[in-house]
């Protein structure tokens, strides 16, 4: 099955800094890599995915990069706000989803 | 539009007491359903899933068990609750086939005292 590993566990960034969190998997048959956002105690919900034939995508603040060959994906977000401060989780999908073990994003006003 | 139901909302139940927790969705046919717990501070742990009425797929043993016995429900359930069962337990859809997003409900905080 697939693998996802993700790093940081845990990520502080100031105000207006850029945060970056990566993922890594292992099944090449993987072709949609979404990443979810879940504010404390509350649902994760998508806030942004790349599919297997696209290498990068962008929504205002937030982008997502993808590569293929080193079987890597990264979450950038920029000019972090403090609401951006929740957990992130990404996922590889073939048949099934496999999300990595979420990073922890502390936005310091 | 879909939308999906979760509930309760929070819970607190004894240990050894019986568990029912209950998801539906609304304005698709044939969804994928899923079942995921979430500790405390942790990540998202798929416990089942299903493709179709009375299809389950259990992904981790323990003593929960799922069913669906409509096209749009999926029920999580358990005959004796253990302390370690707490969680945050989360409902999700999506159509099937791949490249699509998970819609997840609102989740359900179980406690087990």
């Amino acid at each position: 099955g697939e693998n996802v590993e993700q790093h940081p566990s845990t990520l502080s960034v100031q105000e207006g800094d850029s945060a970056v969190i990566k993922c890594t998997y292992s099944d090449s048959a993987s072709n949609y890599f979404p990443w979810y956002k879940q504010e404390l105690g509350k649902r994760p919900q998508l806030i942004i995915d790349i599919r297997s034939n696209v290498g990068e995508k962008k929504d205002q603040r937030i982008a997502v990069t993808l590569n293929k060959t080193a079987k890597h994906f990264s979450l950038h977000i920029t000019e972090t706000q403090p609401e951006d401060s929740a957990v992130y989780f990404c996922a590889a999908t073939g048949n099934q989803f496999y999300f990595g073990t979420g990073t922890s994003l502390t936005v310091i006003p | 539009s879909q939308t999906i139901h979760q509930w309760p909302a929070t819970l607190v139940q004894p240990v050894g007491s019986p568990l029912s927790l209950e998801c539906t969705v609304e304005g698709t046919s044939n969804p994928n359903l899923y079942w995921y717990r979430q500790a405390a501070g942790r990540g998202l742990q798929l416990l089942f899933y299903s493709v179709g009425i009375g299809q389950i797929s259990s992904e981790v043993p323990q003593n929960l068990s799922a069913s669906r016995p409509q096209d749009r429900q999926f029920i999580l359930s358990s005959k004796k609750l253990l302390l370690s069962d707490s969680g945050f337990y989360l409902c999700a859809w999506r159509v099937t086939g791949t490249g699509v997003g998970y819609t997840f409900g609102s989740g359900t905080r179980l406690t087990v005292v």
